[in-house]
């Protein structure tokens, strides 16, 4: 079972700066990753799959990167509407077994 | 536009047996490519993958849970199905359904969710 690692657990950045968060993959996932982004109170909402590709509505300063066991999600110019708890999931081609991992909440510093 | 709805009782007992239905619209498990998820989240904790069913009616499941889990799907293809055995407190938590979409052959990621509900485990 492939386990995912966020770090860091909390990350404190101020308005217009850039957010870097990193999941690592317990073994070669390739680019079989999906970062998504949660609210309080709110359901999760999908950014980023395969590793690197903007789901429909996601904004350009989001963008994926890495592959392998080495994941990063970067947000340049963070907005007020960016602060939020992000989790990376990793998914099998066949059969679809999905992990997530345990989140990095970034808030306002 | 697809939307989907849990619905289910928010208390159960301990040792109980949970059923939880997620009513899809504006999107059917008789599309190919189509699937139905189901994730749970304990009061401040993560998100925990629970099971899927696809388009074929083939499920999987979380191997930590697999034994207590069951997915199924309604005949008419717009209902689905999360039953639960062995309750315990441990399994409080919001329990989402969610949709796959088929954006293309190996990619299994939730893009819709429903509101959640919240069940709770307590004698």
């Amino acid at each position: 079972e492939v386990v995912m690692t966020q770090s860091p657990a909390t990350l404190s950045v101020s308005p217009g700066e850039r957010a870097t968060l990193s999941c690592r993959a317990s073994q070669s996932i390739f680019t079989y990753l999906a970062w998504y982004q949660q609210k309080p109170g709110q359901a999760p909402r999908l950014l980023i799959y395969g590793a690197s590709t903007r789901a429909t509505g996601t904004p350009a300063r989001f963008s994926g990167s890495g592959s392998g066991t080495e994941f990063t999600l970067t947000i340049t110019s963070l907005q007020s509407e960016d602060f939020a708890v992000y989790y990376c999931q990793q998914y099998n081609d066949w059969p679809p077994l999905l992990t997530f991992g345990g989140g990095t909440k970034v808030e306002i510093k | 536009q697809v939307t989907l709805k849990e619905s289910g009782p928010t208390l159960v007992e301990p040792t109980q047996t949970l059923t939880l239905t997620c009513t899809l619209s504006g999107l059917s498990l008789s599309d190919v490519g189509v699937g139905v998820g189901w994730v749970r989240q304990p009061p401040g904790k993560a998100l925990e993958w629970l099971g899927l069913v696809y388009w074929s009616g083939d499920t999987t499941y979380s191997p930590a849970l697999k034994t207590r889990l069951t997915v199924t799907v309604d005949s008419s293809k717009t209902q689905v199905f999360l039953t639960m055995n062995n309750m315990d407190p441990a399994d409080t938590a919001t329990y989402y359904c969610a949709h796959r979409p088929d954006l293309a052959s190996g990619v299994w990621v939730l893009d819709e969710w429903g509101q959640g509900i919240l069940v709770t485990v307590s004698s």
